[in-house]
């Protein structure tokens, strides 16, 4: 399957600051990238939608300030996490895909996660 | 408001046995359905789907079985391993191109050798 890279995989950083997590596809176009929250035992929950070259889509009860996301080229799309806190701690994953071919396989590919750690 | 719901947070089988998760849903315009695996600290990895036009979709070991009109799809793995125990979602996406997944909370699969 497609490739997705998702950087890094695990950061700590004091409450107050930013943190960038990068989401890469590496053998193809992503169109679209997804971007999904999951605390611990919980099911992934959606954050936003980014297309490319386009402000993204943020789900209901998300803060669009907060999370900011770019999706600048096919193949890059960044989450920052802008004055962290504490309660942002969770484990961040991103999937791309890309929208423009034909849906013959309905599967995503997702990055292999973020933990972020806020103290 | 949960559209696709995994009732069963965790399950326990002997290995060689067959193992069955379970998933139901509301909206009855999905499209398609999915099953993704998931170790902790790592990403989801897709193992086997169905459109919502089939009833049964079969990759080695695995098995998804669609009932349309209970809203219940269920994922057979068969026979189990112990490298199966994971966390498994079960996901659906909607009518319309956004490639959009619902997931399911998840469901702890052990296997036990």
């Amino acid at each position: 399957g497609a490739v997705v890279s998702q950087h890094p995989s695990w950061v700590i950083c004091k409450s107050g600051t930013s943190v960038k997590i990068e989401c890469r596809s590496l053998d193809f176009q992503a169109t679209t990238m997804f971007w999904y929250r999951q605390f611990p035992k919980q099911s992934l929950m959606l954050m936003a939608t980014s297309n490319e070259g386009s402000k993204a889509t943020y789900e209901q009860g998300v803060e669009k300030d907060k999370f900011l996301i770019n999706h600048a080229s096919l193949t890059l799309s960044t989450l920052t996490v802008t004055s962290a806190h504490p309660e942002d701690s969770s484990f961040y994953i991103c999937s791309a895909r890309n929208l423009r071919q034909k849906i013959t396989n309905t599967e995503a590919f997702f990055g292999q996660g973020t933990r972020l750690t806020v103290v | 408001d949960q559209q696709v719901k995994q009732n069963s947070p965790s399950l326990s089988v002997q290995e060689g046995r067959i193992s069955i998760l379970n998933c139901d849903y509301t909206n009855s315009m999905f499209d398609y359905f999915l099953w993704y695996k998931k170790y902790p600290a790592e990403g989801p990895t897709f193992l086997i789907s169905i459109s919502s036009i089939k009833d049964k979709n079969e990759d080695g070991r695995f098995t998804v079985f669609l009932n349309k009109s209970a809203k219940h799809l269920s994922l057979h793995i068969v026979p189990s391993q112990p490298g199966d125990s994971a966390v498994y979602f079960c996901a659906a996406i909607g009518s319309g191109n956004t490639g959009k997944l619902i997931f399911g909370q998840g469901t702890t699969l052990q296997v036990k050798p």
